[in-house]
């Protein structure tokens, strides 16, 4: 089946600081790959997507890019900010199944706080 | 934002009570989903819904039901609520084709059960 590993947090960073959050997965197919950001107290929300191969998605100032070989979505931004504490998710879209859309299986979630 | 409600949004009840959530959406979107979230867990699929009447099982569908008479609404059950079902429910809509493989996500609703 499918499945979604993600670096443990808490990561706790200063601001401006570079920062990587390691996702990889196991897919039988083609997935699509997603980064979802939950701040306190809110539900989740798109940060960035990539759908093929070598593509590069990239949202606020974060990047992530699609590494078949490797299997990783890694998320990485070049300078957080305080805004950025938040919690994120890496997730991958089963296409599989038709009958449930897109079907999304979701890594445990990674917890950074930017200290200022 | 996506058009998504949820209601309750915090709710406190007792073991053994019958708990339903409600899932209401604005963007007629075809597909809808209940995840619920726990720590360490990331989100998990308890069921999903293909249209009007038509509903699956995810991952995690025991001791849930669900209902879809309408487009916009996805209601979800605990028929006799146990503490393990003490989470965080959150609802997703999607329509592939339209807007990508995306998934949005409602508010969330805070669930205690004691």
């Amino acid at each position: 089946g499918n499945s979604v590993t993600q670096m443990e947090g808490p990561v706790t960073l200063s601001e401006e600081a570079f920062l990587t959050i390691n996702c990889t997965y196991t897919a039988t197919g083609y997935p699509s790959l997603f980064w979802y950001v939950q701040y306190p107290g809110e539900g989740l929300q798109l940060l960035l997507k990539a759908t093929k191969a070598d593509d590069k998605g990239s949202n606020k100032g974060f990047e992530a890019t699609y590494r078949k070989e490797t299997t990783s979505f890694h998320l990485e931004k070049g300078s957080v900010q305080v805004s950025d504490s938040a919690v994120y998710f890496c997730a991958l879209s089963d296409r599989g199944n038709n009958n449930a859309g897109n079907m999304l299986t979701f890594g445990g979630g990674t917890r950074l706080m930017v200290k200022p | 934002d996506a058009g998504i409600t949820q209601s309750p949004r915090h709710k406190v009840t007792e073991t053994g009570t019958p708990v339903t959530l409600r899932c209401h959406q604005t963007e007629n979107h075809r597909y809808m989903y209940w995840y619920r979230q726990d720590p360490g867990h990331g989100l998990r699929l308890i069921h999903y819904s293909y249209g009007v009447k038509d509903t699956d099982k995810g991952e995690v569908s025991d001791g849930y039901s669900v209902s879809r008479s309408k487009t916009e609404d996805f209601l979800l059950t605990l028929e006799s609520a146990t503490s393990s079902q003490t989470s965080v429910y959150f609802c997703a809509i999607s329509e592939p084709g339209l807007a990508g493989e995306t998934q949005y996500f409602g508010p969330g609703t805070r669930l205690l059960v004691l």
